[in-house]
């Protein structure tokens, strides 16, 4: 399971789009880079998941290097209403054992 | 379907006590996991049960313990509580099939305990 580094926070207005860089330099061949979203007193929610390349859904996109040694998860035109701790986890998620780290809290301001 | 629900959501107990966290998965799914939540740790996973069995365990003390039922239904105590196990327990569930990359975890609401 990769140790990830992510900032502790950000601060950004609405309709902005929000891009958080997390970083997982000892990525192992089979993990994958998942997001999760966390609000006060609720538990995590999935957001997004990817292994290379770019994924996006209908909540926000996900861009991986060629060396996955990053990844940065783009929130587009955010509202109030993202304001949350977003979690980066670097893992193969077999065996139900997710390491989570420190997350990013983001402010979103009117 | 419905998602995953624990109960109680709230929860005060005094030190020396011991509790009992319930959780149901959503509908199909095998795997149930236990993480706790504080504002000085973090999120840190506590253990995980598939088909009845735990196949995970984190870092925790023996006053830690889980059980999952035929039904997938999952239980956590802890005995001697101290003030220190004050945090939010979650449960996640998934599918759990083994050696797929791609199962993610659905969180329940949490119970929020309280050691006096």
């Amino acid at each position: 399971l990769a140790k990830t580094t992510q900032p502790i926070s950000m601060d950004s207005y609405e309709g902005q789009e929000v891009n958080i860089t997390c970083s997982h330099n000892n990525i192992a061949t089979n993990d994958y880079i998942t997001w999760y979203q966390q609000f006060p007193s609720q538990g995590p929610r999935f957001i997004i998941q990817g292994y290379k390349t770019k994924v996006t859904n209908e909540v926000a996109s996900l861009f991986i290097p060629a060396d996955r040694k990053s990844s940065t998860l783009s929130l587009p035109r955010v509202s109030l209403s993202d304001t949350a701790v977003y979690y980066c986890l670097a893992g193969p998620l077999q065996g139900g054992k997710l390491i989570f780290g420190q997350g990013t809290e983001l402010s979103v301001k009117p | 379907k419905a998602g995953v629900t624990q109960t109680p959501r709230y929860l005060i107990k005094t030190r020396g006590q011991q509790v009992t966290l319930s959780c149901s998965p959503i509908s199909g799914h095998r795997s149930v996991s236990w993480y706790q939540q504080t504002p000085g740790q973090g999120l840190q996973f506590l253990f995980e049960y598939f088909s009845e069995t735990q196949r995970n365990k984190g870092n925790f003390p023996g006053r830690f313990s889980g059980r999952q039922f035929s039904n997938s239904r999952s239980e956590m105590n802890v005995s001697t509580l101290e003030l220190g196990d004050s945090a939010l327990y979650l449960c996640a569930s998934s599918l759990g099939t083994s050696g797929n990359a791609l199962v993610t975890q659905y969180f329940g609401p949490g119970t929020r305990l309280l050691v006096l």
